[in-house]
């Protein structure tokens, strides 16, 4: 298994360009949830899906679109890229199913470092 | 208000000492988790250990051990004998049963010096 994969791996844009970030999951996961990371602030969630086909703000989605169109992948959107969209995006995803070994922990993928310039 | 703080930035230890960070949380769900995670410089996030809110032995796990206390809503992590591998960030986080995000910490910055 691939675990979580995110697609790219850096990136580097102009204000104003508009890009996608793609994290796919094989494990069958319900939940799947995009964070950024910037220096002091730990992780923040930018929005998040419970099920395939919908998809929920977290606490900093301005700048940003979703889709959840398959279970296993989850878009995050830029339409006009910012210098304040720098960062680290993380997605993870999870299961809620009690009783599984793995109920609620949430798996990373690599990571995809953004310049918005 | 944050639902987990962790009030340490920055720790700088010897190699060897030990070292605990604390975590705190704030949460009105009776039922929740609790998680640590390890970020190395190479960037990753790496799950150490979860924990759910009826569960309050403390674990042991080689030379990491984990301290849960409901009564003070924390749920610090210790690090014995300290080594340079265990030079990371290191994040705690708190899921509750009702809702379905996660709420983590700023992460804790430790360098082990040799």
């Amino acid at each position: 298994n691939a675990g979580v994969t995110q697609t790219p791996k850096f990136r580097v844009l102009k204000t104003g360009q508009s890009m996608t970030l793609l994290c796919a999951q094989d494990m069958n996961h319900e939940y799947m949830y995009w964070y950024r990371q910037d220096p002091g602030m730990g992780l923040r969630l930018i929005h998040y899906s419970v099920g395939e086909g919908t998809t929920a703000k977290g606490e900093v989605p301005d700048g940003y679109n979703v889709s959840r169109l398959k279970k296993q992948n989850f878009l995050l959107g830029l339409e006009s890229a910012a210098p304040s969209q720098t960062s680290v995006y993380f997605c993870a995803s999870t299961s809620p199913k009690p009783g599984t070994g793995n109920y609620n922990e949430q798996f990373f993928g690599p990571g995809t470092r953004l310049t918005v310039l | 208000a944050q639902k987990v703080t962790q009030a340490q930035t920055e720790i700088s230890v010897v190699e060897k000492e030990d070292v605990t960070l604390d975590c705190v949380y704030e949460t009105r769900d009776t039922t929740y988790y609790l998680f640590w995670y390890k970020q190395p410089p190479s960037g990753e996030l790496v799950f150490l250990i979860r924990r759910n809110s009826f569960d309050e032995q403390n674990e042991i796990s080689g030379r990491y051990s984990w301290n849960f206390q409901k009564s003070t809503s924390s749920f610090n992590f210790t690090i014995t004998a300290s080594q340079v591998v265990d030079s990371a960030v290191y994040f705690c986080a708190l899921s509750e049963a009702a809702g379905n995000q996660f709420y983590f910490g700023t992460g804790t910055s430790l360098t082990v010096i040799p």
